[in-house]
């Protein structure tokens, strides 16, 4: 079946610094690919979608300079989170949208656990 | 986006015993789909629901999608410990974009 792999899957790092996460479709190309957050025992939040050659479109209350989404191919989008600040600490998982409509198409990253110190 | 109401929040239980969880909305969704998440990981689609009143089963698992469009339920029949975990519930509407309900965290006691 179809795989999207997301790294890293943990990353601690100081107050101040930025980091990136990735997210690729390894066997199959995603023109979308969507980013949510997830703190401790809470729903999965939608933070941005991400289309491919174009700029992402951000949730409302999500800052788009401070979460930067990169979508240069189809089978990469990354997010950089820029100075990070400890209330960015959370899980963030990606998902990656094949071909049509339908959701059965949507796939889920296993996520990256950001702990900002 | 809006984020759907998931009843219980929480479940602890025996093996072997039924489950049920639902999920309802204010506005419509025509797709609406259940997601198992363990912990540290992604969630993972259990069923997806397309038409309005469509009752769907996969393995112990069934679901239903409301006529009303505004609800769901999940029901997991002869429950094992491997069924551990979050269940989350998801509508869809044009954009692709997934919006979750809370969340029910199932415990199985043996």
């Amino acid at each position: 079946g179809a795989v999207v792999s997301q790294h890293p899957s943990r990353v601690i790092c100081k107050s101040g610094t930025s980091v990136k996460i990735e997210c690729r479709s390894l066997d199959f190309q995603a023109t979308t690919m969507f980013w949510y957050r997830q703190f401790p025992k809470q729903s999965l939040m939608l933070m941005a979608t991400s289309n491919e050659g174009s700029k992402a479109t951000y949730e409302q209350g999500v800052e788009k300079d401070k979460f930067l989404i990169n979508h240069a191919s189809l089978t990469l989008s990354t997010l950089t989170v820029t100075s990070a600040h400890p209330e960015d600490s959370s899980f963030y998982i990606c998902s990656a949208l094949r071909g049509g409509a339908l959701s059965e198409k949507l796939f889920f990253g296993s996520g990256t656990q950001l702990s900002v110190l | 986006g809006q984020q759907l109401n998931q009843s219980p929040q929480s479940m602890f239980i025996q093996e072997g015993e039924d489950v049920s969880m639902n999920c309802t909305s204010s506005s419509i969704f025509n797709t609406w789909l259940w997601y198992k998440q363990d912990p540290g990981e992604g969630p993972v689609l259990l069923i997806a629901l397309y038409k309005a009143g469509e009752l769907t089963s996969n393995g112990r698992l069934t679901a239903q999608f409301g006529i009303t469009r505004k609800d769901s339920f999940l029901n997991i029949s002869a429950s094992i410990p491997s069924d551990v975990g979050i269940y989350f519930c998801a509508g869809q509407n044009s954009g692709y974009a997934l919006n979750f309900g809370k969340g029910t965290s199932l415990l199985v006691t043996p």
